[in-house]
């Protein structure tokens, strides 16, 4: 597509509960990149794919947080047992390679109530 | 430990003044760096990105920015801001190749008539 594509662009849920939020990157993008932003705050790293692989998971705050982009293009960063302090707006970007910079998408905002 | 430091929270400047942003970094190498704009309710873009080469570099929007390695800074310029350029800045820093970006927390710059 022309951009990147984030969905749902907000995503309210329960204290507990799963979620998935998707990104949907720029055709041809092989690397893809998750951050997580608070209020306040500059976009803090997850995880980054270079195609079907996570490249480096280190950001990934614990094991209730996981990735995946199957066939290199559409990823899914799933939160399993969310908890309020999980509440961020979830960034995804992509680039075909680093130097570039990156395209970032426009976000989901995720609240834990 | 690898960090990027904005030591503004937020500026203010009167529109048609110029304008300097301030980005220091610490990583063990020099690293990819790099600006980036976010405005209210739209995703970060790329102003501009340095790794090699000429030290200072023109960005879009009429931004650029100047690497002093002695001085592990990377700061941002404009010589004269519009009311449109009210936004937050993000300075970033990636390893080699570019990817793993990490962020600044952001300087929010604000534009008075």
């Amino acid at each position: 597509g022309a951009g990147v594509s984030q969905t749902p662009s907000n995503k309210v849920t329960e204290k507990g509960k799963y979620v998935e939020l998707r990104c949907d990157p720029i055709s041809g993008h092989t690397a893809l990149y998750w951050y997580r932003q608070s209020l306040g705050q500059g976009p803090e790293f997850l995880i980054y794919f270079q195609g079907t692989g996570a490249a480096d998971d280190s950001g990934l705050p614990n094991d209730r947080f996981f990735a995946v982009r199957p066939e290199g293009s559409v990823s899914t960063l799933k939160i399993q047992r969310t908890e309020r302090g999980d509440s961020a707006v979830y960034l995804c970007a992509s680039s075909s390679t680093g130097e570039e910079g990156y395209t970032f998408g426009s976000g989901t905002r995720l609240t834990v109530v | 430990a690898q960090s990027v430091t904005q030591p503004d929270i937020h500026i203010t400047v009167s529109e048609g003044a110029s304008l300097e942003l301030r980005c220091n970094y610490s990583y063990g190498a020099t690293p990819y760096l790099f600006w980036y704009v976010q405005s209210p309710g739209q995703g970060l873009q790329l102003l501009l990105k340095y790794f090699s080469g000429d030290t200072l570099v023109q960005g879009i929007k009429g931004f650029e920015a100047e690497f002093k390695r002695s001085q592990s800074s990377f700061n941002l310029r404009k010589p004269s801001v519009h009311w449109s350029d009210a936004a937050e800045y993000f300075c970033a820093a990636g390893n080699t190749g570019g990817f793993k970006t990490i962020f600044g927390a952001g300087t929010r710059l604000f534009v008075k008539a």
